[in-house]
C-alpha cells in the first residue's frame, strides 16, 4: 500500500479557500486517490476520488499532477462546519483503504 | 436509504471483561469492514468480509479479537478479554462490492472505554 504524508493540522478563516496537499511518492499505476472527511463522534465520509488531472464535485476539487506523486484537495470558501479531519488515501480495487492520521482543519470566524 | 447501523454507541467495561459490538451494513452491500480508531489517529482496518468470508484479517489481534458475519449480512466483533489499550472507537463500514475504489459508508461507531 502506498504511504501518504499530509500536514497534521491547518487553520483557516471562514470564506477562504483551503488547499490540503498529500504526498504519495510510491503510488502504483492502478491506484486511485480518495479523500474522506471525519467530524468528531462520526465515521468518515467520502468527499472525492480521482486518478489524474482534476476532479470536481459539489463539495471539493481534487488536483492531481501528471506524475501523481501528490494530490491537493481544495475546499472553496470554507465555513465553520468544514472543521474536521481530512484523510488522503491511496489504493485500488481489491484492497481496503489505509487511513493515516489525517489533517485536522480548524475554521474560525 | 438507511445507513450503516451499529450498537451499542457506548460501552464501558473493566479490563479482562468481554464485549461485543454489532453492525448492520447497508442493505445489499457485500463487503463489510471493521476498523479500530484510537483517539488522535486514523481508522485502522481490523477485518474485511466479502459476504460471509474473510478477505483480510491480518491486523486483527486474534488472541483476543474475533469477528463473524455468518449469514453475509450483519456482523459482530468480540473482544475477550479486553485490555486497557483496546479503548477506542470501533467503526463498521460497508461497500456494495469489494475494493478500495468503492465508497465506504461508515456507521457512527461504538466508543469503548476499558477501565
Amino acid at each position: 500500500l502506498a504511504k501518504t504524508t499530509q500536514p497534521i493540522s491547518m487553520d483557516s478563516y471562514e470564506g477562504q479557500e483551503v488547499n490540503i496537499t498529500c504526498s504519495h511518492n510510491n503510488i502504483a499505476t492502478n491506484d486511485y486517490i480518495t479523500w474522506y472527511q471525519q467530524f468528531p463522534s462520526q465515521g468518515p465520509r467520502f468527499i472525492i476520488q480521482g486518478y489524474k488531472t482534476k476532479v470536481t464535485n459539489e463539495v471539493a476539487s481534487l488536483f492531481i499532477p501528471a506524475d501523481r506523486k501528490s494530490s491537493t484537495l481544495s475546499l472553496p470558501r470554507v465555513s465553520l462546519s468544514d472543521t474536521a479531519v481530512y484523510y488522503c488515501l491511496v489504493g485500488n480495487s481489491g484492497y481496503a483503504l489505509n487511513f493515516g492520521k489525517g489533517t485536522s482543519l480548524l475554521v474560525t470566524p | 436509504e438507511a445507513g450503516v447501523a451499529q450498537s451499542p454507541r457506548y460501552k464501558i467495561i473493566e479490563k479482562r471483561q468481554s464485549v461485543a459490538f454489532w453492525c448492520n451494513p447497508i442493505s445489499g452491500h457485500a463487503t463489510l469492514y471493521w476498523y479500530q480508531q484510537i483517539l488522535g489517529q486514523g481508522p485502522k482496518l481490523l477485518i474485511q468480509f466479502q459476504n460471509n468470508g474473510v478477505v483480510d484479517d491480518s491486523q486483527l489481534p486474534k488472541d483476543r479479537f474475533s469477528a463473524e458475519r455468518l449469514k453475509g449480512v450483519d456482523s459482530t466483533l468480540k473482544i475477550q478479554p479486553a485490555k486497557l489499550e483496546d479503548s477506542a472507537v470501533y467503526l463498521c463500514a460497508s461497500t456494495l462490492t469489494s475494493g478500495g475504489l468503492e465508497t465506504q459508508y461508515f456507521g457512527p461507531g461504538t466508543r469503548l472505554l476499558v477501565l
